[in-house]
């Protein structure tokens, strides 16, 4: 596989439910990220991981939990969500996070809480 | 000020007619500049990239940068209605004194090319 991987494409879940979403690249990239993408609405930083360390958090609630285990996987545990978190997060990667080879993102994960 | 600054638009244009959609960003040490396009529900995709002042051309995308104005365009020549998309600016900004930077997105202008 090449690019930015995310799985699931799609996800509804209950507000008492328990998920993660996975992304994985392929590029050799050092830096991946979390962006949230609500209808109509500009994309939202969430989290930006640089050599596994997470390096920023634009005050994320809680009940988001990234996970970065190595320099090709993230994750994003999710749990007690509320309605309004229903969005596509997108997952991207870069060679640094200074952007000058700009981000290469995922297909995303279209999530409905319910 | 906001760091990347675009108008939502909707900007809608007849087929065969050039698009400008344009941009302006906030941080003069800011190096690269690129073009994203999103189809509705789908992931951004890269279609152009600048990192000199001046005119650079693919097809029928031309991107266009002037740092001293702080400003970088996309004009797209002859529109089709497969253009129809939003279209994100993105500047890659220093993240206030930290040794990173980061890409900063603009909010996105939404295209629409009519047949």
């Amino acid at each position: 596989e090449t690019g930015v991987t995310q799985t699931p494409r799609h996800l509804v879940m209950g507000m008492t439910n328990k998920k993660s979403l996975k992304c994985e690249q392929h590029l050799g990239h050092n830096a991946m990220y979390w962006y949230k993408q609500s209808a109509k609405k500009p994309l939202e930083l969430m989290f930006v991981y640089n050599f596994k360390e997470q390096t920023e958090n634009n005050s994320v609630p809680s009940r988001f939990s990234p996970e970065c285990p190595n320099s090709s996987h993230l994750f994003l545990h999710l749990h007690t969500l509320q309605p309004e978190d229903s969005a596509l997060y997108l997952c991207a990667s870069s060679q640094e996070t200074g952007g000058r080879d700009g981000y290469t993102f995922g297909s995303g994960t279209r999530l409905t809480v319910v | 000020q906001k760091e990347v600054e675009q108008n939502s638009g909707p900007l809608s244009v007849p087929e065969g007619a050039i698009a400008s959609l344009n941009c302006t960003y906030s941080d003069r040490g800011s190096q690269s500049f690129f073009w994203y396009r999103q189809y509705s529900g789908k992931s951004p995709e890269l279609i152009m990239f600048i990192y000199s002042n001046g005119d650079k051309e693919d097809g029928r995308f031309t991107a266009q940068l002037n740092k001293a104005s702080q400003y970088v365009s996309l004009l797209i020549r002859d529109s089709q209605p497969s253009d129809s998309a939003t279209y994100l600016c993105a500047v890659n900004t220093r993240a206030g004194g930290t040794s990173y930077g980061k890409l900063t997105f603009g909010q996105g202008t939404i295209l629409t090319v009519h047949p």
